[in-house]
């Protein structure tokens, strides 16, 4: 199966500033089949991004998802509040779905 | 807007079954792929299986020979049966909804706590 690492584990960055995640596989994911979810303490997970750039319905467009193969960035152009969350990716092109193990993003 | 809401349990005795329903409000069950995934205590989300609502199903091979997905469109529910758990299984778990035409997860349950204990 595809073993999806995160970095950095914690973020820590104030309200405007920009934010970049990154994904990396342990093998190349077909056709971009990646996602990007957030979760928030006590909430479920929120879809968004799919396909690797693509953004889910209702996501702010200082949400973005670049990259193929097996890196792949996840940027926040203007941290707002509500974004202080865990972020995690999922790779979905190859049988077993597989996430990653979150970068906190917290407050500086 | 459609809703997903896990039910059952919190509490299992090892060697017995898990049994979970996650019920679809605000829209049908039909068309759709529904997955369960749990995440163990500081462990990674983990991918359990889906479910068509046609009833054809799949699962993560390090689970299928204790899994079983099934659905039932006329209440709108669909259900997990994990059997021989151990406290291994102890951990949050949520049912999803497939975006259409992908394997990324658009709607998700707020999940439930099932602790796997004597």
């Amino acid at each position: 199966e595809i073993v999806l690492t995160q970095s950095p584990g914690t973020l820590s960055l104030s309200p405007g500033e920009r934010a970049t995640l990154s994904c990396r596989a342990s093998q190349s994911v077909s056709s971009s089949y990646l996602a990007w979810y957030q979760q928030r303490p006590g909430q479920a997970p929120r879809l968004l991004i799919y396909g690797a750039s693509s953004r889910a319905t209702g996501i702010p467009d200082r949400f973005s998802g670049s990259g193929s193969g097996t890196d792949f960035t996840l940027t926040i152009s203007r941290l707002e509040p509500e974004d202080f969350a865990v972020y995690y990716c999922q790779q979905y092109g190859s049988s077993p779905v597989t996430f990653g193990p979150g970068t906190k993003v917290d407050i500086k | 807007q459609v809703q997903l809401q896990e039910s059952g349990p919190g509490l299992v005795r090892p060697s017995e079954t898990l049994s979970l329903t996650c019920t679809v409000s605000g829209g049908s069950i039909s068309n759709y792929y529904w997955r369960w995934v749990r995440r163990p205590p500081g462990k990674r989300l983990e991918w359990i299986g889906y479910i068509h609502y046609s009833g054809s199903t799949t699962y993560n091979p390090s689970l299928k020979s204790r899994v079983t997905l099934s659905v039932d469109t006329s209440k709108n529910q669909f259900s997990l049966k994990l059997s021989s758990v151990t406290a291994a299984d102890t951990g949050v778990y949520y049912c999803a909804r497939d975006l259409p035409g992908t394997s990324a997860f658009d709607i998700w349950g707020q999940g439930t706590m099932v602790t796997v204990s004597s």
